[in-house]
């Protein structure tokens, strides 16, 4: 059983369009993540979530919206997207907070802008 | 500056060679490290978590952190092909939600 799942794995659209990538969890964990790994391979989060509510938001345009239904999801949906927007996307869960907790990561959503 | 700086390789190296990786830090409120390992096109899973300063040792690997020069190790002792991946280093604040900061990450190869 996979423990942190997302889907897309791989995903090439266009410029302009709108895209989601959904994540699910199945370890019970209360915080959620989305991260974004650049070209370079720099690890940046963008959000997180604690039991469906918004704790983190790092400097991210407003294009990017994420959506948590409940603590075993959470969503992220790409509207008008930009050739950089293309970019390696990991959803990842924790137990609370993170701190010395393991985040576990999903596979990764390759996502090409073109 | 960044937070968080790491040299990102590649390194190579011999089958059964000590290898070592550091990372370097600015924020001296950080008080939990970690070490994780990334294969390719696989995501960061946790190899080793250390709080504060002090040294951890799990099988081959020992993860150190200095926090008085800022700067955290990881070694891998008789390396193996299985071995190749990135290494990130990450670290934290105590308390509440504080974020995650990474490492770029160094490209490890071991060759047989």
């Amino acid at each position: 059983d996979t423990a942190v799942s997302q889907t897309p794995k791989y995903l090439v659209t266009q410029m302009g369009n709108d895209k989601s990538i959904k994540c699910e969890q199945n370890l019970g964990h209360d915080t959620m993540y989305w991260y974004k790994q650049d070209s370079k391979k720099f690890l940046k989060i963008m959000f997180s979530y604690n039991n469906k509510e918004l704790i983190i938001n790092e400097t991210v345009p407003n294009r990017f919206s994420p959506k948590s239904p409940d603590k075993a999801h959470l969503n992220l949906h790409i509207n008008s997207l930009e050739l950089g927007d293309s970019a390696v996307y990991f959803c990842a869960s924790s137990q609370a907070g993170g701190g010395g907790n393991t985040i576990y990561f999903g596979e990764g959503s390759w996502l090409t802008v073109v | 500056q960044k937070e968080v700086e790491q040299d990102p390789g590649p390194l190579s190296v011999p089958e059964g060679a000590i290898v070592s990786l550091n990372c370097t830090y600015s924020n001296s409120a950080f008080q939990y490290f970690m070490w994780y390992r990334q294969y390719s096109r696989k995501g960061p899973e946790l190899l080793m978590y250390t709080y504060s300063s002090g040294n951890k040792e799990d099988g081959r690997f020992t993860a150190q952190v200095d926090k008085s020069s800022k700067y955290i190790s990881l070694f891998i002792r008789d390396s193996q092909p299985s071995d190749s991946a990135t290494y990130l280093c990450a670290m934290r604040e105590s308390g509440g939600y504080q974020k995650v900061t990474f490492g770029i990450g160094t490209k490890l190869q071991v060759i047989p």
